[in-house]
């Protein structure tokens, strides 16, 4: 079966460190990957997606970037952090075609001091 | 383009309830429909999902029915228990060569014994 890890759980990061927040598939290949961030009591916002090794679409221009350096390997990170960076990051994955549902991680909380 | 309105929350209800999600959309084509649930504190697990129109998604007791004519797709059960509750997102998937999902901003349900 398909497993998504995703890691750490949680991050406390000062203001301008970096950041490099890593999530894995197991159990397919050729994956779509998603990024999203969740702020406290909102909606998701779609950050990056991927439909295959280093191919990375960005949604939302910032001082994030995203990486895919291995088919089942999503890696989001940023050279500077800002306190507007804090919130609940959720990596994703979905078969391809799309209309597949998509299966989230745990997620990781970031907060940034 | 595509879009995905929800009913505003927080919705509270005491357990047994009847419980009722509103959702529309609009999108091109013929959209998936797809329900998702998330915990307090954990990320989002697919709860139910509809692919063409007149279709029932059922899952754990929650249902919803695709409906072309009303573009609609309304979560609903019908009696709720303390561990029901949790943020309830919709989202559609539209096709056509697009990768993502467009979600709705959640509806936070909170059960009360």
């Amino acid at each position: 079966s398909q497993t998504i890890h995703q890691w750490p759980a949680t991050l406390v990061q000062p203001v301008g460190s970096p950041l490099s927040l890593e999530c894995t598939v197991e159990g397919t290949s050729n994956p779509n990957l998603y990024w999203y961030r969740q702020a406290a009591g909102r909606g998701l916002q779609l950050l990056f997606y991927s439909v295959g090794i280093g191919q990375i679409s960005s949604e939302v221009p910032q001082n994030l970037s995203a990486s895919r350096p291995q088919d089942r390997q999503f890696i989001l990170s940023s050279k500077k952090l800002l306190l507007s960076d804090s919130g609940f990051y959720l990596c994703a994955w979905t078969n391809r075609g799309g209309d597949q549902p998509q299966h989230f991680g745990d997620g990781t909380r970031l907060s940034i001091l | 383009g595509n879009s995905v309105t929800q009913m505003e929350g927080p919705v509270t209800l005491s357990e047994e309830a009847f419980l009722t999600i509103n959702c529309t959309y609009t999108a091109t084509g013929y959209p998936s429909l797809f329900w998702y649930v998330q915990y307090p504190g954990e990320g989002l697990q697919l709860l139910l999902k509809a692919t063409k129109a007149d279709d029932k998604g059922s899952n754990k007791g929650f249902e919803a029915t695709y409906r072309k004519e009303t573009t609609s797709f309304h979560l609903e059960k019908g009696s709720v228990q303390v561990s029901d509750s949790a943020v309830y997102f919709c989202a559609l998937y539209s096709g056509a060569g697009s990768y993502q999902l467009t979600f709705g901003k959640g509806t936070k349900l909170s059960v009360i014994p």
